[in-house]
């Protein structure tokens, strides 16, 4: 089974709007991170925002949010007010346990286009 | 800048060639990790090292070989180069810990023909 899903190749979104990029995720541990990282045309990978399993309130970076759902198992990422500038493909991530011998486990991404 | 810096940033191989990716990080981590990206794939783990010293294997290690040199570098070996291995590969590095994230290189766009 995949440790992430992100379930939408493509999400497009007009300037100013406000978007929801979903991920759900798989896990036994109760103690993982949950990222989520940007990739804009250029491609370098850009880390945006981390939610911790234990954190009692959503993580909120800027005009960034995690919509964290820790019974359904999801960590949505929220975008508000979207600039023509966040057009990128979006990767959720996770990480199990506190070791710091963990990885991060990659979903397949979405794709987002602002457009004017 | 501070960061992690690989190297080639491009590279066309012939089938059965080899090449070694070159992957440098100065922030003092203690963790190095090699991922490739391919269409509708997402990033995929080919072979991390956790702390100098050891490395293990990932999601995708066939084909590849890597080395911890010291703290700093982290190489990745393909001893000999197939199509399959045609790919973005990227580098990252972190520290030790839950809470946070890898520094990304800016990756290596790898041609096999």
């Amino acid at each position: 089974a995949q440790k992430i899903t992100q379930t939408q190749p493509g999400m497009f979104v007009q300037e100013k709007e406000a978007v929801t990029l979903d991920c759900t995720y798989d896990t036994s541990d109760p103690s993982y991170g949950l990222f989520w990282y940007k990739q804009p045309s250029s491609g370098e990978m850009i880390f945006l925002i981390y939610q911790g399993s234990y954190d009692q309130q959503n993580a909120t970076e800027g005009r960034y949010s995690l919509n964290f759902q820790k019974a359904r198992k999801s960590a949505n990422l929220v975008i508000s007010a979207s600039q023509l500038g966040d057009s990128a493909m979006y990767f959720c991530a996770m990480r199990e346990g506190y070791s710091g011998y963990s990885t991060l486990t990659f979903g397949k991404g979405t794709m987002l286009l602002v457009s004017p | 800048n501070a960061g992690v810096t690989q190297t080639p940033k491009f590279q066309v191989l012939k089938t059965g060639q080899s090449m070694t990716l070159q992957c440098a990080q100065d922030m003092n981590h203690n963790s190095m990790y090699w991922y490739r990206q391919d269409p509708g794939m997402g990033l995929r783990l080919i072979y991390y090292s956790a702390s100098e010293g050891t490395t293990d294997k990932g999601e995708v290690p066939n084909g590849y070989n890597v080395s911890r040199l010291n703290k700093r570098e982290f190489s990745l070996r393909l001893e000999s180069a197939a199509p399959s291995q045609t790919s973005v590969y990227f580098c990252a590095s972190s520290p030790a810990g839950q809470g946070v994230g890898y520094t990304f290189g800016s990756g290596t766009r790898l041609t096999v023909v």
